[in-house]
């Protein structure tokens, strides 16, 4: 079965440290990741896409099929991306996107 | 940040009634979402639509309905039959093709509260 596995529901960092935001997924076929974020009082937006393996914000994230993780990086965190980020799972004719539960970043100062 | 509206921002509903939440977008996409999202719960697929005249339940359908008359609004109805109907939801629209998964835009959500 397709899944999405967000661990952390919070992760709070000062400003300035590293940050990683874990994902782990299950999917039979090739598998397509996405991070898409959500600021507040904003619409969720796509952050990144692993197949554009381009670098948004500061953030990175690689597709590990063998570990099955698209973890999301940023080395220095910034007060401003604090927001609540989503891993999501596509792939198939469907254009579906399968969604995790969602990891809340909060960047102390 | 336009081309995809919900309305209304807020609902409220009594226990019992339907209620019919819009979606209307511009970008000219051929497929249409609507998602719940609940806390810690992420977004969890009601129904889509990858083109006019037709649509498919996603993860969530049941005590949901929607149409797709028109390429440009996909609205979904939260009927009585549905349990816990409290929810933020979400509708997105994407281009589909091209052999990979497209970019979903999200719209600004209507919070649902059944008193």
């Amino acid at each position: 079965a397709q899944r999405v596995t967000q661990p952390e529901k919070l992760l709070s960092v000062f400003k300035g440290a590293p940050v990683e935001l874990k994902c782990n997924y299950s999917y039979s076929g090739s598998p397509e990741l996405f991070w898409y974020v959500q600021y507040s009082r904003q619409r969720l937006q796509l952050l990144l896409r692993h197949i554009s393996r381009e670098s948004i914000k500061g953030f990175t994230a690689d597709l590990n099929k063998g570990e099955t993780s698209f973890h999301l990086k940023k080395p220095f965190a910034q007060e401003e991306d604090s927001a609540m980020y989503y891993c999501a799972l596509g792939g198939g004719a469907t254009n579906k996107l399968i969604f995790g539960t969602g990891t809340l970043l909060a960047v102390q100062p | 940040d336009g081309g995809i509206t919900q309305s209304p921002k807020y609902l409220f509903r009594k226990e019992g009634q339907n209620v019919t939440l819009s979606c209307e977008q511009n970008l000219n996409h051929d497929a249409m979402y609507w998602y719940r999202q609940d806390p810690g719960q992420g977004l969890r697929l009601i129904y889509y639509s990858q083109i006019v005249n037709d649509f498919q339940k996603g993860d969530i359908a049941e005590g949901y309905s929607v149409s797709r008359e028109k390429k440009e609004s996909f609205p979904l109805t939260v009927t009585s039959a549905q349990k816990n109907p409290t929810a933020f939801y979400l509708c997105a629209s994407s281009t589909p093709g091209g052999g990979e998964t497209d970019t979903q835009y999200f719209g600004p959500g209507t919070r649902l509260t059944v008193l």
